[in-house]
């Protein structure tokens, strides 16, 4: 059985900085590309970030360019997100999501039940 | 970046009745080399992560129900709920996976009438 598990969410201060992990399993991770789409509390899905199988190929969101950091060890089937900077608007659930067959270009078939970060002082 | 905008925003609609959702891109998601629209649709309910309904804008997820139908072209999409259940009120998103960033739709809210 797939399952995605986040955790790292909780309150941080505006400008301060979060580390939100997601551990997979139920599936070959190493193969698969992997994203984190999040969503503030009462509003819609926003993509944030995808990184390939290899780490090779990295996109952001505008939103979050230059402050969010997406990576992942394939040895520890984990999946990471560094956030810097952090705004008020950042506050949202953070889910992590594996697209179908693999590739990055593709729908999310499978979803963790999110993480939420909380920025406030 | 490619805007997607769903209409309506809410939906009202009976049970057994059809329930139509639309979603238009600003640009097309028709990628010409393989003839695939880049189009999927999914279902959240209140507390849930969202689910994967319908994918290259009209193949049904596995296990979705044969009540879910999508279609459309390259840039307007429509999901059709043929015949609306209890366990369908839900919010429900469009995205494009076509380019990044993979843009969802603000979503369409649909209850029972």
């Amino acid at each position: 059985e797939v399952q995605l598990v986040e955790s790292g969410g909780g309150l941080v201060q505006p400008g301060g900085s979060l580390r939100l992990s997601c551990t997979a399993s139920g599936f070959t991770f190493t193969t698969y590309s992997m994203n984190w789409v999040r969503q503030a509390p009462g509003k819609g899905l926003e993509w944030v970030s995808y990184i390939t199988s290899s780490s090779g190929t990295i996109y952001y969101a505008d939103s979050v360019k230059g402050r969010f950091t997406i990576s992942r060890d394939n040895a520890k089937n984990s999946l990471y997100l560094q956030m810097n900077s952090l705004r008020d608007e950042d506050t949202a659930v953070y889910y992590c999501a594996r697209p179908l067959g693999g590739t990055a270009v593709a729908p999310l078939d499978y979803w963790g039940q999110g993480t939420l970060v909380t920025v406030s002082s | 970046d490619i805007v997607m905008t769903q209409s309506p925003d809410s939906l009202a609609v009976s049970l057994g009745e059809r329930a139509t959702i639309n979603c238009k891109s600003s640009q097309s998601v028709l990628y010409s080399s393989n003839n695939k629209k880049y189009l999927a649709w999914y279902q959240q309910k209140p507390g849930q992560p969202p689910k994967l309904l319908i994918y290259w804008a009209s193949v049904r997820q596995s296990g979705v129900p044969d009540r879910f139908s999508g279609s459309g072209s390259g840039t307007d999409f429509t999901l059709t709920i043929s015949s609306l259940q209890a366990e369908d009120v839900a919010v429900y998103y469009c995205q494009q996976y076509y380019s990044t960033p993979h843009t969802f739709g603000q979503g369409t809210k649909l209850e029972i009438k």
